[in-house]
């Protein structure tokens, strides 16, 4: 089974309707991070959460926000999707603290607004 | 500013070498890291290499740094059509969560 899994995989949505990405990981680790991908723009950090009461935003959190319900899950909403929010989103999880930190990323979520 | 910055295509042929290059920001950044995203699939880390190292080898793959200009290679030997994938270099500037990521080079490996 996967480490880190993301629900659902695809969704088409319309301007304007609520939407949530949801994320599961069973690798026990603190640290979940919600990026986008947009093609020739590498990734980009929506939002991140070191543990169940610390929640930041990243570069790019307008129009979206982040539950923590658990260690275990971290879901993505977006209250009023628009069609600029067409994207591929991830969810990644790292093991915290300290120097070496690699993250480990869920197989994505591709959402377009029509 | 922040951005990590990589070329967004690389085309090589099957049994040749690839080099995809990488220019980050922050000389702090203890790890540089290398990943590799597939078709329909999330990053995987691939290799890295610590701010102290000039060279890392790891079976075909060689990851190099120059510290003084900021710049992190991955050299793939005897490339497959396996390979074809995006590449994206990242960093962790030493002290801050961050984890900022290239914009990724897309390599395709011809037969």
């Amino acid at each position: 089974d996967a480490d880190v899994t993301q629900t659902p995989r695809n969704r088409i949505t319309k301007t304007g309707k609520r939407i949530m990405l949801e994320c599961s990981q069973t690798k026990g680790h603190d640290r979940m991070y919600w990026y986008r991908q947009d093609p020739g723009l590498g990734l980009q950090l929506i939002y991140y959460s070191f543990d169940v009461k610390d929640i930041n935003k990243g570069e790019i959190s307008d129009g979206y926000s982040v539950s923590r319900q658990a260690q275990a899950k971290f879901s993505l909403s977006l209250e009023s999707a628009i069609p600029n929010q067409t994207a591929l989103y991830f969810c990644a999880t790292s093991e915290g603290p300290g120097t070496y930190n690699e993250q480990f990323f869920g197989p994505g979520t591709r959402l377009t607004v029509l | 500013g922040e951005d990590v910055e990589q070329s967004l295509f690389l085309s090589v042929r099957e049994g040749d070498s690839s080099v995809i290059n990488c220019t980050y920001t922050d000389s702090s950044s203890t790890y540089l890291y290398w990943y590799k995203q597939e078709p329909g699939a999330g990053l995987q880390l691939l290799t890295y290499i610590f701010s102290n190292m000039d060279m890392k080898q790891d079976q075909r793959l060689t990851v190099l740094l120059n510290k003084k200009d900021k710049h992190l290679s991955l050299r793939i030997a005897d490339t497959q059509t396996g390979d074809s994938a995006i590449y994206f270099c990242a960093e962790t500037p030493s002290g801050t969560y961050k984890y900022i990521f290239g914009t990724g080079t897309r390599l395709k490996v011809l037969a």
